[in-house]
C-alpha cells in the first residue's frame, strides 16, 4: 500500500500565477483534508472533502479552492499566487466518523513562489 | 489565534536522557491530543494520542501526560536516541461537531539527541 501519495514533490512558480496540486489518498480512505505548513511553523488546515463536497474549511481566502474525485483522489488549487503562499502543502486522508484518530500523511508538496 | 500552545520550540538531549515537550489549549471542547514526529522532507506521522478521559497514556519509549483541569499535556520520551532526532507537533481536535477532525497543531518542537 503507497499511502497518501502527493505530486509534485515540488514547484516553483512566481506571483500571480496558478498552481494545482494532487494527491490520492490510501486505498480504503474516503477523507482528504489539506494541510499549510510554513517553514518552521505547525501544519495550519486549510479545508477537508468528502463525498466530493468541501465539509469544513479553515481561515484562508477562496484564491485556495479544491476538487475531490469520485475515486476519492484530490486537488488543490491555489490562484494569484503570493510570495506568503511559499510553503509544504501536505494531503492527509483518513475514513469518514472515527477515522481522524487514524490521519494518514503524505510527504507534501513543497511550493516556492518568487 | 494559536488554539494550541507548545514549548520550548527547540531541545537538545544527551542520548538516553528524557526528552519533555509541554502544550497547553484553550478551548475546552477539544477531546482528542495526538502528538506528531515529523522527519525532514516527510509529512507528519502519528506518534501517540490521549483522550482526557485518561492521565496518562505510555506507549514504549513515548508516554503522554494530560491535566485537564491545568488544560496542559506533554509528551516525554524516554531513553532518547539519535534516531528520536526531530520535529514534535502536538494537536488538539473535536470528535464531534463541524469542526469533527479537524487538528490545530502547535508551532512545533526541534528535538535534537545527541550520541
Amino acid at each position: 500500500d503507497a499511502g497518501v501519495t502527493q505530486s509534485p514533490t515540488h514547484l516553483i512558480k512566481t506571483r500571480g500565477q496558478q498552481v494545482t496540486l494532487r494527491c490520492s489518498p490510501k486505498s480504503g480512505h474516503d477523507t482528504v483534508s489539506w494541510y499549510q505548513q510554513a517553514l518552521g511553523q505547525g501544519p495550519q488546515f486549510i479545508f477537508q472533502y468528502y463525498e466530493e463536497e468541501e465539509r469544513q474549511r479553515g481561515n484562508f481566502p477562496d484564491r485556495f479552492s479544491g476538487h475531490q474525485f469520485p475515486n476519492y483522489s484530490s486537488e488543490l488549487n491555489v490562484n494569484a499566487l503570493l510570495l506568503g503562499d511559499s510553503a509544504l502543502y501536505l494531503c492527509a486522508s483518513s475514513l469518514a466518523g472515527t477515522g481522524y484518530e487514524k490521519l494518514l500523511f503524505g510527504s507534501g508538496t513543497q511550493l516556492s513562489v518568487l | 489565534q494559536q488554539q494550541v500552545k507548545q514549548s520550548p520550540q527547540s531541545l537538545i538531549v544527551q542520548k538516553g536522557g528524557i526528552s519533555i515537550i509541554n502544550c497547553a489549549y484553550e478551548n475546552t471542547a477539544f477531546d482528542y491530543f495526538p502528538w506528531y514526529q515529523q522527519f525532514p522532507g516527510k509529512g507528519p506521522a502519528l506518534l501517540i494520542a490521549i483522550r482526557p478521559d485518561v492521565s496518562e497514556k505510555k506507549e514504549g519509549r513515548f508516554t503522554i501526560s494530560f491535566n485537564k483541569s491545568a488544560k496542559q499535556f506533554s509528551l516525554h520520551i524516554m531513553d532518547s536516541q539519535p534516531g528520536d532526532s526531530a520535529t514534535y507537533f502536538c494537536a488538539a481536535s473535536h470528535s464531534r461537531g463541524s469542526t469533527l477532525g479537524r487538528l490545530y497543531f502547535g508551532r512545533g518542537t526541534q528535538l535534537t539527541v545527541w550520541p
